[in-house]
């Protein structure tokens, strides 16, 4: 079955533009959720939607934000960039939000902020 | 915030058993252990999962102690293509609001 896809794998933007990343998660999976991984600060969690809402925030300023539609795919949006959001932003989906069901993660966008 | 602790780096020859050893000392009686590894600029792999037992499947081994605070996974012939940084996380069983917390993880090296 086809894994969890993220469009589009690599972008350059510029600062003070926005930008959309999408994710589509496994068929079946209703939880998906971001993370940014830069070198200096790992992986970190973005946020996780679950049916469409969005239950845990990590520690990101507003200008990160998402959404999920009814069919579970994802988008996250960036307002005015930075240098600072380049990064890898990944996707993992899950089956539901137990303790029991892993995540699967997506290859990531490659962003790069110029 | 991460609630394990790793060995930032690790070699192992290509043949033998590599074991990545985590610390969970705090870890509560909901949580499970994760393991997943990271090939250079992929998205994070699944390797294995536990909560009590020890737990096998076709890549790996996943031993737990008994009182759960620490656990060691096992790569029983190890690849140069198990190159990778490995990481151990805790989750929580209770439904609702998840996230992986992510710490540095272990950098494995499989030498020839």
């Amino acid at each position: 079955k086809a894994g969890v896809t993220q469009t589009p794998r690599y972008l350059i933007k510029t600062r003070g533009q926005q930008v959309t990343l999408s994710c589509s998660p496994i068929s079946g999976h209703r939880s998906v959720s971001w993370y940014q991984q830069t070198p200096g600060q790992g992986l970190q969690f973005l946020f996780e939607y679950f049916s469409e809402t969005q239950r845990n925030k990590g520690n990101f300023p507003g200008r990160f934000s998402g959404r999920q539609f009814s069919n579970s795919r994802s988008e996250m949006n960036v307002s005015t960039l930075e240098l600072g959001d380049s990064a890898l932003y990944l996707c993992a989906s899950s089956l539901g939000d137990r303790g029991s069901y892993g995540y699967t993660f997506g290859s990531g966008t490659r962003l790069t902020v110029v | 915030d991460a609630k394990t602790t790793q060995p930032t780096s690790m070699d192992c020859a290509e043949g033998r058993a590599a074991n990545l050893p985590c610390n969970h000392s705090t870890i509560s009686g909901n949580e499970y252990v994760y393991w997943y590894r990271q090939i250079h600029s992929q998205g994070p792999q699944y390797i294995i999962h536990g909560l009590k037992n020890n737990e096998t499947n076709e890549m790996a081994s996943l031993i737990i102690t008994e009182d759960r605070k620490s656990s060691t996974l096992i790569l029983p012939h190890a690849t140069l293509r198990d190159t990778a940084v490995y990481y151990c996380i805790v989750r929580s069983t209770i439904q609702g609001a998840q996230k992986l917390v992510f710490g540095q993880g272990t950098r494995l090296t499989i030498n020839p």
